[in-house]
């Protein structure tokens, strides 16, 4: 089956620290893989994406890659500012263009 | 202009209500969707439609009824709404043309008390 699983937060973090979400998957065929981000109070947005093994999406200093023998897609960013503060989401989008969501993972940068 | 739009953003209702969520995409996209997001955050599909057909449909409650007019708008309408549908839903669109990706609107938060 096709699932998708995340780390757990809250993560709290201090301005300019490095950020780490991990995302793992597991799918039938070779899915793409998303980074969505919910700030508070607002819709979902895209924020990454790649569609083959080895690919790279970055956007807004965010960084995953896709990597096939991990089955991992784990996001990252150098230096995390206050306005980051949002839950972050990795998902799956199958052939059938159904998209399978992680629990989503709440960070928090402080001051 | 808004890509993908829904209204209303916020619906407090009744149990027992009938209510409905609009959805219009500008994106030209074939596919439209209904997401479920619970009070944990939990994300899930509820409905796709293609070109005005329907696609998937998970197991949600018959009470739900999503209805495409044309491939621009995706409409939800819910009937005898209970408490436990108190959630934020989201509509999307993709098409092949965006690689597949699916872009969300901005949610429709519904409370039912």
């Amino acid at each position: 089956g096709n699932s998708v699983t995340q780390m757990e937060g809250p993560v709290t973090l201090s301005e300019e620290a490095f950020l780490t979400i991990n995302c793992t998957y597991t799918a039938t065929g070779y899915p793409s893989l998303f980074w969505y981000v919910q700030y508070p109070g607002e819709g979902l947005q895209l924020l990454l994406k790649a569609t083959k093994a080895d690919d790279k999406g970055s956007n807004k200093g965010f960084e995953a890659t896709y990597r096939k023998e991990t089955t991992s897609f784990h996001l990252e960013k150098g230096s995390v500012q206050v306005s980051d503060s949002a839950v972050y989401f990795c998902a799956l989008l199958t052939g059938a263009n159904n998209l399978f969501f992680g629990t989503g993972t709440r960070l928090t940068v402080i001051p | 202009d808004t890509a993908v739009s829904q209204t209303p953003k916020y619906l407090v209702t009744q149990m027992g209500n009938d209510k409905s969520i609009k959805c219009e995409q500008n994106l030209g996209h074939d596919t439209m969707y209904w997401y479920k997001q619970d009070s944990k955050k939990f994300l899930k599909i509820m409905f796709s439609y293609n070109n005005k057909e329907l696609i998937i449909n998970e197991t949600v409650p018959n009470r739900f009824s999503p209805k495409s007019p044309d491939k621009a708008h995706l409409n939800l309408h819910i009937n005898s709404l209970e408490l436990g549908d108190s959630a934020v839903y989201f509509c999307a669109s993709s098409d092949e043309g965006s690689g597949n990706t699916i872009y969300f609107g901005e949610g429709s938060w519904l409370t039912v008390v």
